[in-house]
């Protein structure tokens, strides 16, 4: 079964300054897909990032991108000039091609001051 | 720009009582899918829903658990007999939009928030 490792369980960034929140996942598959979502106080699930394991280039939104490493299983969110309204829990997603369900990460929760 | 709906927010119930949370996935969306988040802890799959038949479940879905398409435009999800273990954030997502791109990401709804007593 595919699993999911968040080993951070907080990490705290500065505005303006560049925070990397990591993930690995254990996979036999060659056909995936990787998410980063994003949930608020508010609890509501917000996708943040996407990228398809064939595609060997990074995915970037606006101030988040990925470091996407197949080789080592690896998929970090970087996000860049940091905001306040960064602050949430982070988790890693993943799923398989040939399946629908997202088996998620534990979560890293995400600490922005002024 | 489309999003998932669901109904209630936040439903409190006695254990034993059924409940229906009720959902309204992006209205050009083929699948639908339902998690739950126990309150600090990860989001777990409960199942997944194609073509109005259940494509894919976890071993949380057990017999007291069951989804409906009533119409064309809700997705409910019905716990027959509620424990206190089922208290917790229940999301509902769709993904797949018919004729299009992206089918592989899912686009969750706010959350009912359960709370059994």
């Amino acid at each position: 079964a595919q699993t999911v490792t968040q080993s951070q369980p907080e990490m705290s960034v500065q505005e303006a300054e560049t925070v990397t929140l990591s993930c690995t996942y254990d996979t036999s598959e060659s056909d995936y897909y990787l998410f980063w979502y994003k949930q608020p106080p508010s609890r509501q699930m917000i996708l943040v990032i996407r990228q398809e394991a064939y595609k060997q280039q990074n995915a970037t939104e606006n101030r988040f991108s990925v470091n996407f490493q197949k080789a080592a299983k690896s998929f970090s969110l970087k996000i860049s000039d940091s905001q306040l309204g960064d602050a949430a829990m982070y988790f890693c997603a993943y799923r398989s091609g040939g399946f629908q369900k997202l088996v998620f990460g534990t979560g890293t929760r995400l600490l922005v001051s002024p | 720009e489309p999003e998932v709906t669901q109904t209630p927010s936040h439903q409190v119930t006695q254990m034993g009582q059924e409940v229906i949370l009720r959902c309204v996935p992006i209205s050009n969306h083929l699948y639908f899918y339902w998690y739950r988040q126990i309150l600090g802890q990860k989001v777990e799959f409960l199942v997944s829903f194609y073509n109005n038949e259940i494509s894919e479940k976890s071993e949380i879905f057990d017999d007291q658990f069951s989804v409906e398409r009533p119409d064309g435009s809700n997705f409910t999800l019905k716990i027959r007999s509620t424990k206190l273990e089922d208290s917790a954030m229940y999301f509902c997502a769709s993904s797949a939009p018919r004729g299009g791109a992206g089918t592989d990401t899912q686009y969750f709804g706010p959350g009912t928030r359960l709370t059994v007593l």
